[in-house]
């Protein structure tokens, strides 16, 4: 299986620090994906970023992409209060299987 | 463009009834793609498929589940004779293209509970 893991499993911080999560997995990737699960929904995704790129932003998000040590880790500055939810990371297969595969994910509160 | 939508929300089933799960896409969406997710847990991929063909069933349990994708309504995943263990939230996601070139558009999934 090449499950990412997420790291830590749950992170709470004050509101207006920044959060790290770090994600890790175990074989070649074509693309590793981000997606925010609010509790009792379903998944957002945030960010996709390809096995050919290092970094990638989006509004107070940053992907990072470290393929030689197989590693992702999702930045999240400035949080807010509605930033508290789960957040996974989630692989596909180098060798063509079209289906993504999700590790157990980072649970991030913050606090007012 | 409304969003995927699964039905029903909650469904509560006694053991040994059938389950049945249906999710419709979005609108131009022809992958779909079935997870499953327990309480504090990731969400463990079950099936992949294309309008009316099953392309990856690897993850879902060689007995009792069954889903399709037709030609015409939404996708069914289907539990015959549900058992405690089945209990879980049960994700849809669809998208225009192959999960490994495209984001993925998640419902907010079928809460089932056997009892």
């Amino acid at each position: 299986s090449q499950q990412g893991e997420e790291d830590p499993q749950a992170l709470s911080i004050q509101e207006g620090e920044n959060a790290t999560m770090n994600c890790s997995y175990k074989t070649s990737i074509n693309n590793l994906q981000w997606y925010r699960q609010n509790s009792g929904r379903g998944l957002v995704h945030l960010i996709l970023i390809r096995s050919n790129e290092r970094e990638k932003h989006s509004g107070r998000l940053r992907v990072t992409l470290d393929t030689s040590k197989k590693s992702s880790s999702l930045l999240i500055t400035a949080s807010r209060a509605a930033d508290t939810a789960s957040y996974f990371c989630a692989t596909d297969a180098w060798t063509g299987a079209q289906k993504l595969v999700f590790g157990q994910g980072t649970r991030l509160t913050i606090n007012p | 463009n409304a969003g995927v939508m699964q039905n029903p929300r909650h469904l509560v089933r006694r053991r040994g009834q059938e389950a049945r799960l249906r999710c419709s896409p979005m609108k131009g969406h022809s992958h779909v793609y079935w997870y499953r997710q327990l309480p504090e847990e990731g969400l463990k991929f079950m099936v992949y498929l294309q309008k009316e063909n099953i392309i990856d069933e690897s993850g879902m349990p060689k007995e009792r589940f069954s889903a399709e994708f037709p030609k015409e309504g939404p996708s069914i995943l289907r539990i015959q004779q549900v058992v405690r263990g089945d209990s879980a939230a049960y994700f849809c996601a669809s998208s225009p293209l192959p999960a490994n070139n495209s984001p993925l558009h998640f419902g907010n999934g079928t809460r089932l509970t056997v009892t």
